[in-house]
């Protein structure tokens, strides 16, 4: 079973389109993320929900907008793509509280604007 | 902004051998500290954590060492096989929920 999915995985698109990125957990967690990582491997958090309301919000343009439905999906949608957009997105959850700084990650969706 | 590593370094290591990698990070603060390893086309994955009431902790053939006094965190891996050629992470928790990555170093090892 896989425990953190995303989709899809790879994403090619024009510059000035619309797209969104899925995210579903099954662990039953309480908190999901949104990150990024460019080609120098850097991974930055964009976003963070815990039980469907937003707790973190980088300084992120608001081209990308979160969105959780339910507490096991956390969806990323990008407006207007631009050229530096290109990146490898990562979801990831965590079960919240503080026993635990645990992030489970998925496979990652590799966007490309062209 | 980036508060916690350095630049993307390279670590060659002999299959057989011991593999450490550091970190530095910059906020006092942090309580908690965790290891993540990358490999190749997937998401990272944790390996082991530490909290800042602790100096070192060992897991399978991996060790954390924690030093408070000059803000530095590093990883030991025993025995360094292929299958641990992936980019290490080290990342800090600086608030809740808020974890920060640093910049990551790739470990190669060679057969």
């Amino acid at each position: 079973d896989t425990a953190v999915s995303q989709t899809p995985k790879y994403l090619v698109t024009q510059m000035g389109n619309d797209k969104s990125i899925k995210c579903e957990q099954n662990l039953g967690h309480d908190t999901m993320y949104w990150y990024k990582q460019d080609s120098k491997k850097f991974l930055k958090i964009m976003f963070s929900y815990n039980n469907k309301e937003l707790i973190i919000n980088e300084t992120v343009p608001n081209r990308f907008s979160p969105k959780s439905p339910d507490k096991a999906h956390l969806n990323l949608h990008i407006n207007s793509l631009e050229l530096g957009d290109s990146a490898v997105y990562f979801c990831a959850s965590s079960q919240g509280g503080t026993a635990s700084y645990e992030q489970y990650f998925g496979p990652g969706t590799r966007l490309t604007v062209t | 902004g980036e508060s916690v590593g350095l630049h993307l370094p390279t670590l060659s290591v002999q299959e057989g051998d011991n593999s450490i990698i550091n970190c530095a990070y910059s906020n006092s603060a942090s309580d908690y500290f965790i290891w993540y390893k990358q490999e190749s086309g997937k998401g990272p994955q944790f390996i082991i954590d530490i909290r800042s009431n602790m100096d070192k902790r060992q897991g399978q053939r991996v060790t954390v060492l924690l030093n408070k006094t000059v803000k530095h965190l590093s990883l030991q891996i025993a025995a360094t096989q292929p299958g641990d050629s992936a980019v290490y992470f080290c990342a800090e928790n600086g608030g809740y929920q808020k974890v920060t990555f640093g910049t990551g170093t790739k470990l190669q090892v060679i057969p």
